[in-house]
């Protein structure tokens, strides 16, 4: 079946702009994770979706960071007021349930310039 | 607090050649799950192996092995008779398993697996 999916593969963006990342994860799967690979941090958990509860926001790094699911389907991960540093890979999972195994998306490359 | 370190940073390996990747972890949880997901050129991880803290088994699928030690806190990764395509860098991750657990992947820093033809 369909993998996760993500969208743009690639953006490139000014400083100051706002962005929005999308992510499909895999149908059926309830669990959604987002997650940021950069240089110099590594892969770092950003939030985290199940159901109907409500997310677990504590990886956003500033308040610039948002993200919401729709119908408990389609994520969107917005970042307002882009900064240089905030140039990384966009990573999206999903998994059928929470403690199952997290299956990756192809990831959003996010450029600042 | 949970960690997770891979203390190699790369490997070079020349083609067949048997290569070990080590993974050492910290948490304070009794229940947790280790992961290794494998990332190609292409970016996308790939995922290779889950376990369960209370399975202390060795598992082996194909060319690839792996050394679960709770005594020690290691998951190790062996790849037997290495090839060209097994290039790519390795994460080692921990996983929360109890209630209410969010369940993220706390990932190690990855080693990157080089094989020479």
């Amino acid at each position: 079946g369909a993998g996760v999916s993500q969208s743009p593969s690639n953006k490139v963006t000014e400083k100051g702009k706002d962005v929005e990342l999308r992510c499909d994860p895999i149908s059926g799967h309830t669990a959604l994770y987002w997650y940021r690979q950069s240089l110099g941090q590594g892969l770092e958990f950003l939030i985290y979706f199940q159901g109907n509860s409500a997310p677990d926001k504590s990886g956003l790094p500033s308040d610039r960071f948002s993200a919401e699911r729709t119908g408990g389907s389609v994520s969107t991960l917005t970042i307002q007021r882009t900064q240089q540093e905030d140039s990384a890979v966009y990573l999206c999972a999903s998994s059928s349930a929470p403690r199952e195994t997290q299956y990756f998306g192809p990831g959003t490359r996010l450029l600042v310039l | 607090a949970q960690k997770v370190t891979q203390a190699q940073t790369e490997i070079s390996v020349v083609e067949k050649e048997d290569v070990t990747l080590d993974c050492v972890y910290e948490t304070r949880d009794t229940t947790y799950y280790l992961f290794w997901y494998k990332q190609p050129p292409s970016g996308e991880l790939v995922f290779l192996i889950r376990r369960n803290s209370f399975d202390e088994q060795n598992e082996i699928s194909g060319r690839y092995s792996w050394n679960f030690q709770k005594s020690t806190s290691s998951f190790n990764f062996t790849i037997t008779a290495s090839q060209v395509v097994d290039s790519a860098v390795y994460f080692c991750a921990l996983s929360e398993a109890g209630g209410g657990a969010t369940n993220k992947l706390i990932f190690g820093t990855g080693t990157l697996l080089a094989v020479q033809p």
